[in-house]
């Protein structure tokens, strides 16, 4: 069965500093990964996918992640945080078979930026 | 991409009461989703919505506690039956867009429920 893992329930970071949120996943296959952001009382949107191809995949926002295989790592980055980034961002896992199977939702890692 | 609307966007219900989600998309889609993400949790997935016959319900879900309706392939409605406190959570709606929409879950905005 797959699962997802995201080791740090909260980060702090200051405002402009570099950002890493870790995910782990388990799939026995080639996965498809997600990572999704959630700001206070919205729903969730979509940053960034990786299905295939290049393993680093760019997303909205300033965000990036970065695909390795060998760590079933999917590790989200970005270079300097703004204060509109504080959220909750998710990571999720499924089977990359070509259409929909179903998603596995990390249990996400909430952001707080302080200036 | 695609476009999810719900409604309502929050409510306070008695405790004993049932509330309908409403879930519209702006185009068809063959796969539809309910969520629940309960205080401080992930996300865990209720059932596929299925157009035309019955959802298909995750371990845990059943259809008496959370009917579902899919009428055609832009709208859905989750019902929550019976309401306890346990049952204040965030529910989202999701589709599956596939080729044409990137291979890619969308999410609505959500409805908070609190039951009190």
């Amino acid at each position: 069965a797959q699962s997802v893992t995201q080791p740090d329930i909260h980060i702090t970071v200051s405002e402009g500093a570099s950002l890493e949120l870790r995910c782990n996943y388990s799939y026995g296959a080639t996965p498809y990964l997600f990572w999704y952001v959630q700001s206070p009382g919205q729903g969730l949107q979509l940053l960034l996918k990786y299905f295939s191809g290049d393993t680093l995949v760019q997303g909205i926002k300033g965000f990036e992640a970065e695909f390795k295989r060998s760590q079933s790592s999917f590790n989200l980055r970005k270079p300097s945080v703004h204060w509109s980034d504080a959220a909750e961002y998710f990571c999720a896992v499924g089977p990359n078979s070509g259409g929909y199977q179903k998603v596995t939702f990390g249990i996400g890692t909430k952001l707080q930026v302080i200036p | 991409s695609a476009v999810i609307s719900q409604k309502p966007s929050r409510d306070i219900c008695q405790r004993g009461t049932s509330l309908t989600i409403q879930c519209q998309v702006d185009s068809q889609v063959t796969m539809m989703f309910w969520y629940r993400q309960q205080p401080g949790q992930s996300l865990t997935l209720i059932a596929t919505a299925n157009q035309g016959s019955e959802a298909t319900y995750e371990s845990g879900f059943v259809i008496d506690k959370f009917p579902i309706s899919r009428p055609n392939l832009t709208f859905s409605t989750l019902t929550v039956s019976n309401m306890s406190p346990e049952d204040s959570s965030i529910y989202l709606c999701s589709v599956w867009a596939g080729v044409g929409g990137g291979n890619t879950i969308y999410f609505g905005e959500g409805s908070w429920l609190t039951v009190v």
